[in-house]
């Protein structure tokens, strides 16, 4: 069975500092994995997608995210955190169980940025 | 924008009614996903279907019941309403197999039980 554990729920940074959010997977199958943001009252906006090609991924707005296997990790990290970063981010693995692909999605980190 | 549309976006309604929240998955997108967001229990997975089938079944309620139509839209019943119902409803979409993974969610739909 696949899971996903974000670990941290709230992460707090100063504008212009370095963030960087945590996730770990399980996944009985080659996943696929997936960064997405939820801003205050909108949906959830893809923000980066690994799925088996370069381990690091580019995304919009400047993030990136670092696949390792070795570790079972999907880490998301930008260079210098903007105010309009504050939102939810959700880790996500997608993988197949018999004829259909699931997505299982981990508990959301809440990231607060400072002035 | 995901180029996935839910509607309605906003709705409010009293306890023991039923609605209807409707997905039109991007163009060409064959499966449709379900989930519900509430404070308490985060995103779950409702229902999975692809080019009009049943795929998946989540945590989905028998109150709760949904179909993808011949054009690809998809439709998701809720009845005999309850307060711990009131969540935000994603629906998402992906293309069909060999078309990529990557799934698009539509801007929610709000539904407010009272």
């Amino acid at each position: 069975a696949q899971s996903v554990t974000q670990l941290d729920s709230h992460v707090s940074v100063s504008e212009g500092t370095p963030v960087l959010l945590r996730c770990n997977y399980s996944s009985s199958y080659s996943p696929s994995l997936f960064w997405y943001v939820q801003h205050p009252n909108k949906g959830l906006q893809l923000l980066l997608k690994y799925t088996s090609a370069a381990t690091l991924v580019k995304g919009i707005n400047g993030f990136e995210a670092e696949f390792k296997k070795s570790e079972t990790s999907f880490h998301l990290t930008k260079p210098s955190a903007h105010m309009s970063d504050a939102a939810e981010y959700f880790c996500v693995v997608s993988d197949r169980r018999g004829s259909a692909r699931q997505l299982t999605f981990g508990s959301g980190t809440q990231l607060t940025v400072l002035p | 924008d995901s180029g996935v549309t839910q509607t309605p976006k906003h709705l409010i309604t009293a306890t023991g009614q039923r609605v209807t929240l409707r997905c039109s998955p991007r163009s060409g997108d064959l499966s449709v996903y379900w989930y519900q967001q509430s404070l308490d229990q985060g995103l779950q997975f409702l229902i999975q279907y692809y080019n009009g089938e049943e795929r998946a079944k989540g945590n989905i309620l028998e109150r709760f019941s949904a179909q993808q139509f011949p054009d690809l839209h998809s439709e998701l019943n809720l009845s005999s309403l309850e307060l711990g119902d009131s969540a935000l409803y994603f629906c998402a979409s992906r293309a069909g197999r060999g078309s990529g993974n990557t799934i698009y969610f539509g801007e929610g739909s709000w539904l407010t039980v009272v």
